[in-house]
């Protein structure tokens, strides 16, 4: 079974705070995501990496960065904290048929 | 642009009351559409992808059908433990997969 985990399952952060989210998967998969979902809004993609150092933007990376220096962890970053960033934040991988497994999600709170 | 619609949004059923949820879409080229169950605060769980139209996926109680534009999940003789969201996703050429806001079911003993 594909295991996708992620570092905390609630986060409180206060505005401002740097604030980072580990994810770490234990099938050697090249793909990599991060999504946030919202009520109403469905999952939106933040960034994805397809190899270690590399990374693309997706629909909305403002405020956010990421990192991916082994091919098993891959990080988001938010740089400065804000309300409009509470949210579910998952992480997911990319399986041999375009399937992707996701992680148990972070719930992130900043007030 | 790559898009999915949902419907409905929610539906609530009695116990061993079958019904089918609808996944619209309209994409690029399509590599593969993908069906998902979420339970309350947990990361969605994948439960099957349909490449092409006419095919035909089952597990358990539920079987997920695909056409051109729309996909159905079929649910028979659903149990209160069926109850979630379920989501619908496709992705087409441009390698992003694209979700629709999901269906919120409910299934009462």
């Amino acid at each position: 079974d594909v295991k996708v985990t992620q570092s905390s399952r609630y986060l409180v952060k206060r505005t401002g705070e740097k604030v980072f989210l580990e994810c770490v998967q234990d099938m050697d998969h090249e793909n990599m995501f991060w999504y946030r979902q919202d009520p109403g809004l469905g999952l939106r993609l933040i960034y994805f990496s397809y190899d270690v150092k590399m990374k693309e933007k997706g629909d909305i990376p403002e405020g956010y960065s990421v990192s991916r220096e082994k091919k098993e962890r891959f990080s988001l970053i938010l740089e400065s904290a804000s309300t409009n960033q509470t949210s579910m934040y998952l992480c997911a991988t990319l399986g041999p048929g375009y399937e992707q497994y996701f992680g148990p999600g972070t719930r992130l709170t900043v007030t | 642009e790559d898009q999915v619609t949902q419907s409905p949004e929610a539906l609530r059923l009695q116990e061993g009351e079958s019904s089918s949820l609808n996944c619209s879409y309209t994409v690029s080229g399509l590599r593969g559409l993908f069906w998902y169950r979420q339970d309350p605060g947990k990361g969605p769980e994948f439960l099957f992808t349909l490449y092409s139209a006419g095919e035909e996926k089952e597990k358990e109680r539920l079987k997920a059908t695909l056409t051109k534009k729309e996909s159905f999940l079929h649910i028979t003789a659903p149990k209160p433990e069926d109850s979630a969201t379920y989501l619908c996703a496709v992705q087409g050429d441009f390698q992003k997969l694209v979700f629709g806001t999901g269906t919120r079911l409910l299934v009462s003993p």
